[in-house]
């Protein structure tokens, strides 16, 4: 099993507060990930990292921001929730190196509702 | 046009039955090929990859890979209950691609009842 954490797993929140899903990997993999997943849709991601200090936007226009300032710590903020944010967020991180598959491993997830 | 397609099913089969999973794509720049597992509330985890053209066998579960149709498909053989879960496809490009960036299909939901 895959050691990629994160949390909260279900948050529950109104309209207009700040928000910072936590994701942590142990794996010292320098390449992280976000994705958004609705129901039956594509993974879209939203944002990306390369390392530390680096993080670029993702396809999906996202609301959200991100910081790398440790190898095994990347937060997604939201600053003001909207309803139009509920969805399930997953976090996920590659290995070093470009030889072989390129293998994400996933976290479980933080299913967020904002009402 | 996306560029990775998949039907999303449902899909509902018997224990025992033999399960196909496909996807499409456009993209002819890609060479890794993997499917990923998803069980409720968890996520995705992979399940097998295959590089280029080609077949590839693990246990029950066969992938195949087809780049002149750009057609990829997962065959899972003697089905459990136990395999009930979305099925993701998702594809990269080669080895010059320093993200690593994964393009996902939707997923299939299978479920299979005893």
């Amino acid at each position: 099993e895959a050691d990629i954490y994160q949390t909260p797993r279900y948050l529950v929140i109104g309209t207009g507060k700040k928000i910072t899903l936590e994701c942590s990997q142990t794996m010292g993999h320098d390449k992280m990930y976000w994705y958004q997943q609705d129901p039956g849709m594509e993974l879209h991601l939203i944002h990306y990292s390369y390392g530390v200090n680096s993080t670029e936007k993702g396809d999906l226009s996202s609301e959200s921001t991100v910081s790398r300032i440790r190898t095994e710590h990347f937060p997604l903020t939201l600053e003001s929730a909207r309803p139009s944010h509920t969805s399930q967020y997953l976090c996920a991180s590659r290995y070093k190196g470009n030889k072989g598959i390129h293998e994400q491993y996933f976290g479980p997830g933080t299913r967020l509702t904002v009402t | 046009q996306k560029e990775v397609e998949q039907d999303p099913g449902p899909l509902s089969v018997p224990e025992g039955a033999i399960v196909s999973l496909n996807c499409t794509y456009s993209n002819s720049a890609f060479q890794y090929f993997m499917w990923y597992r998803q069980y409720s509330r968890k996520g995705p985890e992979l399940l097998m990859y295959t590089y280029s053209s080609g077949n590839k066998e693990d246990g029950r579960f066969t992938a195949q890979v087809d780049k002149s149709s750009k057609y990829i498909s997962l065959f899972i053989r003697d089905s459990q209950p136990s395999d009930s879960a979305t099925y993701l496809c998702a594809m990269s490009e080669g080895r010059g691609s320093t993200l690593g960036r994964l393009y996902f299909g939707r997923g299939t939901q299978l479920t299979v009842w005893p």
